[in-house]
Formats: C-alpha cells, sequence, structure tokens
C-alpha cells in the first residue's frame, strides 16, 4: 500500500502570499488530520477533515483553512502569508475519525515564508 | 498550549544501551501513544496504550502508564544507532483530537 503523500515537499512564499498545500491519504483511509510544526510551538494540530466534513479544528487564526474531497484527498490553504508561518505542515490519514486509530503521517511540506 | 511534555529534552547513549524517555499530561486521557519522528520528516506511529493499561511491550519497546501521575514511559533496550530520532508523546485530552509533547532527541551513537 502507498503511503500517505504530501505535495509539495517544498515551498517559498512571500508575506501576503497564499499557499495551498494537498494530501493524499492511504487507500481505504477517511480522516485526513493537518499539523504544523515549529521549533518554538512544536506540534499542532490544525484540523481533522473526515467523509468531506471537519470534524475538529484546532487554535488557528481563520487564515488556515481546508477541505476533503470526496476522494479523500485533502487541501489545506493559508491565505494572506506571515513569517511566523514559516514550518513543517504535516498530514495524517487513518481508517476512520478518532483518537484510538493509529494515525499515519506523509513526509511534509516544508513552508518557508520570506 | 502542548498537553504533554518530555523528559529529557535530549538524551545521547551508545548502542548497546537502553534510552528511557518520560511524557507528563496535564488532563485525563481516553489513550496515550508513542511516535517517532527522524530529522524533520513525517511521524512514525510506535505503540498505543489505552487508560486501562498499565504496561505494553512492542518489540524493543516497553510503554508504562501511570494515569494517578499522569506520566508515561518509552523505554527502547539495546539501542541501536538506527533509534537516533525525536520522539513524542501524544494524548487525545478526552477530546477527539491528538496533542503532541515537547519530544526528546535521541542520539544513539555507534
Amino acid at each position: 500500500k502507498a503511503g500517505v503523500t504530501q505535495t509539495p515537499r517544498y515551498l517559498i512564499k512571500t508575506r501576503g502570499q497564499q499557499v495551498t498545500l494537498s494530501c493524499s491519504p492511504i487507500s481505504g483511509h477517511r480522516s485526513v488530520s493537518w499539523y504544523q510544526q515549529t521549533p518554538g510551538q512544536g506540534l499542532q494540530f490544525l484540523f481533522e477533515y473526515f467523509s468531506e466534513t471537519q470534524r475538529n479544528k484546532g487554535n488557528f487564526p481563520g487564515r488556515f483553512s481546508g477541505r476533503q474531497f470526496s476522494n479523500s484527498r485533502s487541501e489545506m490553504n493559508v491565505s494572506t502569508l506571515e513569517l511566523g508561518d514559516s514550518a513543517l505542515y504535516l498530514c495524517a490519514s487513518s481508517r476512520t475519525s478518532g483518537t484510538m486509530e493509529t494515525q499515519y503521517f506523509g513526509p511534509g511540506t516544508r513552508l518557508l515564508v520570506l | 498550549s502542548q498537553q504533554g511534555e518530555e523528559d529529557p529534552q535530549a538524551l545521547s547513549i551508545q548502542e548497546g544501551e537502553n534510552a528511557t524517555m518520560n511524557c507528563s499530561y496535564k488532563t485525563s486521557i481516553n489513550n496515550l501513544q508513542w511516535y517517532r519522528q527522524n530529522s524533520g520528516r513525517g511521524l512514525v506511529h510506535l505503540i498505543l496504550i489505552r487508560s486501562n493499561e498499565r504496561e505494553k511491550h512492542s518489540g524493543r519497546l516497553r510503554v508504562t502508564l501511570d494515569t494517578s501521575k499522569k506520566s508515561s514511559s518509552l523505554l527502547i533496550t539495546a539501542s541501536r544507532a538506527a533509534d537516533t530520532a525525536s520522539y513524542f508523546c501524544a494524548t487525545d485530552g478526552y477530546t477527539d483530537k491528538l496533542i503532541f509533547g515537547t519530544g526528546t532527541r535521541l542520539q544513539v551513537f555507534p
């Protein structure tokens, strides 16, 4: 089975721009979660999508949004980028929703905002 | 804010030695999980322990959970250079989302 894939792997943007990151879950997995990882704040939960619906949301501003398609692929969008948005963005998929499920992580998208 | 804090922040040992990492958390949980991350890449799930379990083994890994102290430990026995990574605990805090700790950076020297 192919693992979780994320595109692009690396991205450089400037302040004020917007960015869209993509995540393809493991085949058959219906839940996709997104995390932001920075040296200062560590790993922080952004949101979770299950069957095209957002189930959970972390404490991030409305500039961070996401969606999930009928094939379970997910995208997250960050608008009006700030320097502090520079981070490794990780997505994880699981068969179903809930924290008892093992999450399988992708390699991440490293975003640098200049 | 993070639910868990790992201790120590960094650990250096020789191959063959055991490595112990601790995780403390703040609120009640349904389960606690441990993950490994190699050098800024994706995380790999290691083990899940439920709140009604006290100890769990998986290969060279042993995890304990003490819900009265709100703490867990991860023991890696007979460590190898390939175990060099950051290790994170994650809890659900009685919610539907995982909250990760600060991580322990483990360096295993050959």
